[in-house]
């Protein structure tokens, strides 16, 4: 497809469950990024890749929370245990570059997580 | 004090009016900045971004930028209800990957 793909766009989980979360990037962008959206709220970055490493895990907001990216492409963003507070829009964004200073973040459609 | 702070408004201009945004930042080190729009519901997506001090216009949108002053603002001229949404700043230290972004102002244009 032509833009970033996310799935599943809704979740509905009851709490200690697993999830993951799926994120397929726009061809050719090496920069992928992970967002926190809650209800009302601004963006919460997560993590950040380029190409298959994460330099900066530090805005997973616990252990629960880890991150692949195979391939230089899909990545995959899992909570373990979940609780209710993870509840909130989950939001991945490619860019084709993440160094100069005018890279656009092309977002997805989000997963809406919601625990019970 | 937050990175990145907007005011969460609403901020609700009349049609055809001049809807004023403004955002502050902390990291002096700051180098570019982005606006971007969100519809209720929908996922963010890029207006605009500016790295130089002064103004930049495109169409209805001017994006203003002043370093000193730790601040941006968007001005969008002849305001339409298809405009109203939410407002993202974002900001970005050149050589860095992060994108901070603010909670947003909500921007209601009245018909």
């Amino acid at each position: 497809g032509a833009g970033v793909s996310q799935s599943p766009s809704n979740k509905v989980t009851e709490k200690g469950k697993d999830v993951e979360l799926r994120c397929d990037p726009i061809s050719g962008h090496t920069a992928l990024y992970w967002y926190r959206q809650s209800l009302g709220q601004g963006l919460e970055f997560l993590i950040y890749f380029q190409g298959n490493s994460a330099p900066d895990k530090s805005g997973l907001p616990s252990d629960r929370f880890s991150a692949e990216r195979t391939g230089g492409s899909v990545s995959t963003l899992t909570i373990q245990r979940t609780q209710q507070e993870d509840s909130a829009v989950y939001l991945c964004a490619s860019s084709p570059q993440s160094g100069g200073p005018t890279g656009e973040l092309f977002f997805g459609e989000g997963s809406r997580l919601t625990v019970l | 004090q937050k990175e990145v702070e907007q005011n969460s408004g609403p901020l609700s201009v009349p049609e055809g009016a001049i809807a004023s945004l403004n955002c502050t930042y902390s990291d002096r080190g700051s180098q570019s900045f982005f606006w971007y729009r969100q519809y209720s519901g929908k996922s963010p997506e890029l207006i605009m971004f500016i790295y130089s001090n002064g103004d930049k216009e495109d169409g209805r949108f001017t994006a203003q930028l002043n370093k000193a002053s730790q601040y941006v603002s968007l001005l969008i001229r002849d305001s339409q209800p298809s405009d109203s949404a939410t407002y993202l700043c974002a900001v970005k230290t050149t050589g860095t990957y992060k994108y901070i972004f603010g909670t947003g102002t909500r921007l209601k244009v009245l018909a």
